[in-house]
C-alpha cells in the first residue's frame, strides 16, 4: 500500500523556537495532503488542507501565521510550528490523498510528536 | 456538515468476548466514505476498511465485521473472540464531496486477559 513518512518522529523544544514538521508521500504523488492535530485522550482535528502549488486551506480556528504549511511538490509538505508555546504540544498527524479511477482515500503518516517546554 | 459520533468513551472486555463498536454519522451528500482506524499505544493510525455510501453490504474480515446501515447512519464495528492486542483507541471517520476527513472522538477498547 501507498507509504507515508513524517520526519521528525519526535521533537522537543524551547518556547518561542519554531519546528518543522516534513510529510512524504513515498511512492505515489500527491496533490492534497492534510494535516491534523491530536491532543491526548482526544481525536484527531482537521488543522489544514494542503494542496500543492497554492495556497493552504486552513479550519476554522487554526492560525494560518502561526502554523505555516507549504507543499512545493507532489510528494512534500512540511508544516511549521512558528514560536511555539506549550499548548502547541501535541501530536501532528499528516495523511496524503490519492485518487485513481475507483479509489479516493487518504493514507496517514505515522505521527510527529511535539513537546514544547 | 458532517459529523460523526463514537457515543462509548471507552469499552473494556474480557478476553474472548465479542465487542461492538458504534458510529453514528451526518452528511448531506449522497455520495461518501466512511472509515474504521486502530490507533495503538504507538500513535500510528492502522486503516481497517472504507466504505462507500452506494454499498451497504456488511464485510467480515477474519475477526472484525461492520455492519452499515444507511437506514439508521451507521456504521459499527464488531470485533469478535477478543484478544488483548485488540486493545486500543478506534476511530470511525467520515469523508464526503469536500473531501476532507472528520474524525469521530474515538472509543478506547481494553481487552483485559
Amino acid at each position: 500500500g501507498a507509504v507515508v513518512s513524517q520526519h521528525p518522529s519526535r521533537v522537543i523544544c524551547k518556547s518561542g523556537t519554531s519546528v518543522k514538521i516534513e510529510c512524504r508521500s513515498l511512492d505515489f504523488q500527491a496533490t492534497t495532503m492534510f494535516w491534523y492535530r491530536q491532543f491526548p485522550k482526544k481525536s484527531l482535528m482537521l488543522m489544514a488542507t494542503s494542496n500543492e502549488g497554492s495556497k493552504a486551506t486552513y479550519e476554522q480556528g487554526v492560525e494560518k501565521d502561526k502554523f505555516l504549511i507549504n507543499h512545493a511538490s507532489l510528494t512534500l509538505s512540511t508544516l511549521t510550528v512558528t514560536s511555539a508555546h506549550p499548548e502547541d504540544s501535541s501530536f501532528y498527524i499528516c495523511s496524503a490523498r490519492v485518487v485513481g479511477l475507483r479509489t479516493d482515500t487518504q493514507y496517514f503518516g505515522p505521527g510527529t510528536r511535539l513537546t514544547v517546554l | 456538515a458532517q459529523k460523526v459520533t463514537q457515543a462509548q468513551t471507552e469499552i473494556s472486555v474480557v478476553e474472548k468476548e465479542d465487542v461492538t463498536l458504534d458510529c453514528v454519522y451526518e452528511t448531506r451528500d449522497t455520495t461518501y466514505y466512511l472509515f474504521w482506524y486502530k490507533q495503538p499505544p504507538s500513535g500510528e493510525l492502522v486503516f481497517l476498511i472504507r466504505r462507500n455510501s452506494f454499498d451497504e453490504q456488511n464485510e467480515i474480515s477474519g475477526r472484525y465485521s461492520w455492519n452499515f446501515q444507511k437506514s439508521t447512519s451507521s456504521f459499527n464495528f464488531t470485533i469478535t473472540a477478543s484478544q488483548v492486542v485488540d486493545s486500543a483507541v478506534y476511530f470511525c471517520a467520515l469523508s464526503d464531496r469536500s473531501n476532507d476527513m472528520r474524525f469521530g472522538a474515538g472509543t478506547r477498547l481494553t481487552v483485559k486477559p
